[in-house]
């Protein structure tokens, strides 16, 4: 079945470093979402792309597509405290939604 | 938009015993989710429903779980003869075809 991963498991950086979690999918996918879930919070939706070899930005976050629709980056540039939390790809390519196993961002002040 | 709701938030069952989980999602959504989640893992996908047809289950679950959504609105999922291994977040979520969902706080189940 299809299967959707995700590294590192873990990363802590200092405050003001760079961030960058990868997703790889078994699969070539339809559409891939980012999430993010806070410590005790549930998943909250960030961005979803959809074409080939597309980027998109939202202020200090940049999501990337791979051309062949089976990959997917987060960088988090200059990391804040706020940026604290887990952060999962999941991949469609039918109805439902498959999610990695998230990659899990602690910031040191 | 009163977003997505799960009842109850927590609950403690023994060994053996049939817990059922209430979802109201967002009212205009017509997709319904269920997920499980464990500590340190992403949700696992368990089934959804597009209206009141159940689209897909996962070839994981077990024949203990069962969902309804009988209106196409609200959706229940019952787990029989609960195990251990049952214990985890049961999250819910919404949307449309192709679009994010919207998760519910999650119903956490503890099996004694």
């Amino acid at each position: 079945g299809q299967q959707v991963m995700q590294i590192p498991q873990y990363q802590h950086v200092q405050e003001g470093e760079d961030f960058t979690t990868y997703c790889n999918s078994s699969t070539t996918l339809s559409n891939i979402q980012w999430y993010k879930q806070r410590p005790g919070g549930h998943p909250v939706f960030l961005i979803q792309l959809v074409k080939s070899g597309e980027v998109k930005k939202q202020k200090r976050l940049t999501f990337q597509f791979g051309e062949a629709k089976k990959n997917s980056s987060l960088h988090i540039t200059a990391t804040q405290t706020t940026d604290v939390g887990t952060y999962f790809c999941a991949g469609r390519n039918t109805g439902k939604l498959i999610f990695g196993q998230g990659t899990t961002l602690q910031v040191k002040p | 938009d009163t977003g997505v709701s799960q009842d109850p938030r927590h609950k403690i069952t023994k060994r053996g015993q049939n817990v059922t989980f209430r979802c109201d999602p967002i009212s205009e959504h017509n997709r319904l989710y269920w997920y499980r989640q464990t500590l340190g893992q992403g949700p696992e996908f368990l089934t959804y429903f597009q209206n009141e047809a159940q689209l897909e289950k996962s070839r994981l679950l077990s024949d203990r779980f069962s969902a309804e959504r009988p209106k196409g609105s609200f959706s229940t999922l019952e787990i029989q003869r609960t195990e251990q291994g049952d214990s985890a977040m049961y999250l819910c979520a919404s949307g449309g075809y192709n679009s994010p969902l919207h998760f519910g706080n999650g119903t956490r189940l503890t099996v004694t």
